[in-house]
């Protein structure tokens, strides 16, 4: 079954600290990929997107990801936090041309002042 | 904001009873998408449509139901409500109907109480 792995489900960092959330998904074939975040009490927000092209792909508020394919993996990463990063992180998955897009559980990211 | 829009914000209710969702897309946008999130299932798709019809279906119990209008909005029924019905009901919209960025929606709250 296809499905979507985010690795931690709760990460605690200081600011400034260096920031790395998994994701592995199970498909075999080509896929979408997508990081969305939702601040408290908000709706997700796109984070970032892949969909071709060069894998390491560079988002909003110095966020980036990088898509390995051998790995079936889409890490997510930011090389300093800060408070305001606090939020739920989800990964997403969609084969190219489906329609479903298949979420992670997410990782809750707490940052500490 | 997104451009995606849902109402109401919060609904409380009681076991047994039926309400409805609504979902506005963002202007240009075909595809509208459905999730619920609760704390103990995560985010889970539930279903789609394109164009007035059904795309896809996901995690859909027979007491829901949806459908988009001529117009594009749409509506998610939920009937004989439960308790853990309760959750928070998000509602998407992307262009076309294969895969691609997703717009979420503010979100509506429902309490079954």
């Amino acid at each position: 079954a296809q499905s979507v792995s985010q690795h931690n489900h709760h990460v605690i960092l200081s600011e400034a600290a260096s920031l790395e959330l998994g994701c592995n998904y199970s498909y075999g074939g080509t896929v979408n990929l997508f990081w969305y975040v939702q601040y408290p009490g908000q709706h997700l927000q796109l984070l970032l997107k892949y969909f071709s092209g060069d894998p390491l792909v560079k988002g909003i508020k110095g966020f980036e990801a990088e898509f390995i394919k051998s790995k079936f993996s889409f890490n997510l990463r930011k090389p300093s936090v800060q408070w305001s990063d606090t939020a739920e992180y989800f990964c997403a998955v969609n084969l190219n041309r489906d329609d479903k897009i298949i979420f992670g559980k997410g990782t809750r990211l707490h940052i500490l002042p | 904001d997104s451009g995606v829009t849902q109402t109401p914000k919060h609904l409380i209710t009681a076991t047994g009873q039926r309400v409805t969702l609504r979902c506005s897309p963002r202007s240009g946008d075909l595809s509208v998408y459905w999730y619920q999130q609760s704390l103990d299932q995560g985010l889970q798709f539930l279903i789609q449509y394109y164009n007035g019809e059904e795309r896809a279906k996901g995690n859909i119990l027979e007491r829901f139901s949806a459908q988009q209008f001529p117009d594009l909005h749409s509506e998610l029924n939920l009937s004989s409500l439960e308790l853990g019905d309760s959750a928070l009901y998000f509602c998407a919209s992307s262009v076309g109907g294969g895969g691609g960025t997703q717009y979420f929606g503010p979100g509506t709250r429902l309490l079954v109480l």
